[in-house]
């Protein structure tokens, strides 16, 4: 099966920087690598996704960039506010499965 | 209400004992999911179904059993429960499975097993 690496586990940054959270994975027959934000107590939503026939994609704040040939796809939140304080799962599908990343537990500090 | 919904919300019960988690859905998605959450494993695949009558194993099936007669539901059974099992499980679903399409996850159910 698919192995999902996700790094850093937690992440401190001041508001307005930029955050980055990066994951690796090791079958390159992935092919869809979704993101999840988790606040605390509640369920965890998708904020956005990516193919495998893309390299980038922007909405808004929130950016991911795929690099399929070394399997490694990366978060980007830029002006961080204290809403984005949560914890982010990045995924990929193989097969009929998402496989999760551990999960990194972001703090925006005001 | 439309959505995905999972009850309990909370479950306490004793080792040994068998329980079931809930899940319901409105949309008619065809892929229904079942994780749990644990600190330092993030979400991890216990059972997921491709349609009414068909379920597969996910990542740790064992101790677990799912059915799905009916589109909308797909309860998850811990046949014995285990201290191991405590746990947050989520339900999920999809309209494609994984090919590209969100997963709506539900609420939640925290289990507690003692």
């Amino acid at each position: 099966g698919e192995n999902v690496e996700q790094h850093p586990s937690t992440l401190s940054v001041q508001e307005g920087d930029s955050a980055v959270i990066k994951c690796t994975y090791s079958d390159s027959a992935s092919n869809y690598f979704p993101w999840y934000k988790q606040e605390l107590g509640k369920r965890p939503q998708l904020i956005i996704d990516i193919r495998s026939n893309v390299g980038e994609k922007k909405d808004q704040r929130i950016a991911v960039t795929l690099n399929k040939t070394a399997k490694h796809f990366s978060l980007h939140i830029t002006e961080t506010q204290p809403e984005d304080s949560a914890v982010y799962f990045c995924a990929a599908s193989y097969g009929n499965q998402f496989y999760f990343g551990t999960g990194t537990s972001l703090t925006v500090i005001p | 209400d439309a959505g995905i919904t999972q009850s309990p919300r909370y479950k306490i019960t004793e080792t040994g004992r068998q329980v079931t988690l809930m899940c319901h859905q409105t949309w008619s998605h065809s892929y229904m999911f079942w994780y749990r959450q644990d600190l330092g494993h993030g979400l991890r695949l216990i059972y997921y179904s491709a349609a009414a009558d068909i379920t597969d194993k996910g990542e740790v099936p064992d101790g677990y059993v799912v059915s799905r007669s009916k589109t909308e539901n797909f309860p998850l059974t811990l046949e014995s429960a285990t201290r191991s099992q405590t746990s947050v499980y989520f339900c999920a679903s999809s309209d494609q499975g994984t090919q590209g399409t969100e997963a709506f996850f539900g609420q939640g159910t925290r289990l507690t097993v003692v």
